[in-house]
């Protein structure tokens, strides 16, 4: 199975802050690399597809990059509410593994 | 719109069958490159993918839980059933479907609790 360890497992920001989130692959996946925003209670907001497509209706402060093995989801400018876990996932073939999540909190 | 539901038992014994439920709207599964997901969480821990339907029957299955995972569609009925036998205390977790569309996954539903216990 392909393992994806994503980091930092929490950050603390301000409004206006750029957050930075990174995931890294054990083997290439090419763009295969989805990201999400969840909030308790709530569905999986997919926010990012193929590392870098924007979800229709996301914010633009949200951007992705990174192809193989090496991946980061930014937000240029923290906004209320972004404050929530970020997780990434590969779809390169099954079995789909998830990093363990990034909790974004408020400083 | 597209939107994806999740339906089940919120409690369940040990030992017993699960059966889970997506019914889906705005696409069909019988679309070339399209699939139905399911994945879990239990409290506090990691998302855990189980299993995966595609359009043309094609079934996925996480390898550590394939000898007790069932995954069927009704197309006509725009849904995917995940069965899960022989719970355990464990298998207590957040259950979600969710679609693929060639390699991309895009939609998911809300999220049903299921508890596993006595």
């Amino acid at each position: 199975d392909i393992q994806v360890t994503q980091s930092p497992s929490s950050l603390s920001a301000s409004l206006g802050d750029r957050v930075t989130i990174t995931c890294r692959t054990s083997q290439p996946i090419s763009r295969f690399l989805n990201w999400y925003q969840h909030k308790p209670g709530k569905a999986p907001k997919v926010l990012i597809n193929s590392a870098s497509i924007l979800q229709r209706g996301v914010p633009s402060r949200f951007s992705g990059s990174g192809s193989g093995t090496d991946f980061t989801l930014t937000i240029s400018s923290l906004q209320p509410d972004d404050f929530a876990t970020y997780y990434c996932q590969h779809s390169y073939g099954t079995p789909w593994t998830f990093g363990r999540g990034t909790r974004v909190e408020m400083k | 719109q597209i939107t994806l539901k999740e339906s089940g038992p919120t409690l369940v014994k040990p030992t017993q069958t699960l059966t889970l439920t997506c019914t889906f709207s705005g696409f069909s599964l019988s679309s070339s490159g399209v699939g139905v997901g399911w994945i879990r969480q239990p409290p506090g821990r990691a998302l855990e993918w189980l299993s995966l339907i595609y359009w043309d029957d094609d079934k996925r299955y996480s390898p550590s839980l394939k000898d007790r995972l069932t995954i069927t569609k009704d197309t006509a009925e725009n849904q995917v059933v995940l069965t899960m036998t022989n719970v355990d205390p464990v298998d207590t977790a957040t259950y979600y479907c969710a679609r693929e569309i060639y390699s991309n996954v895009d939609y998911w539903g809300q999220g049903t609790l299921v508890t596993v216990s006595s």
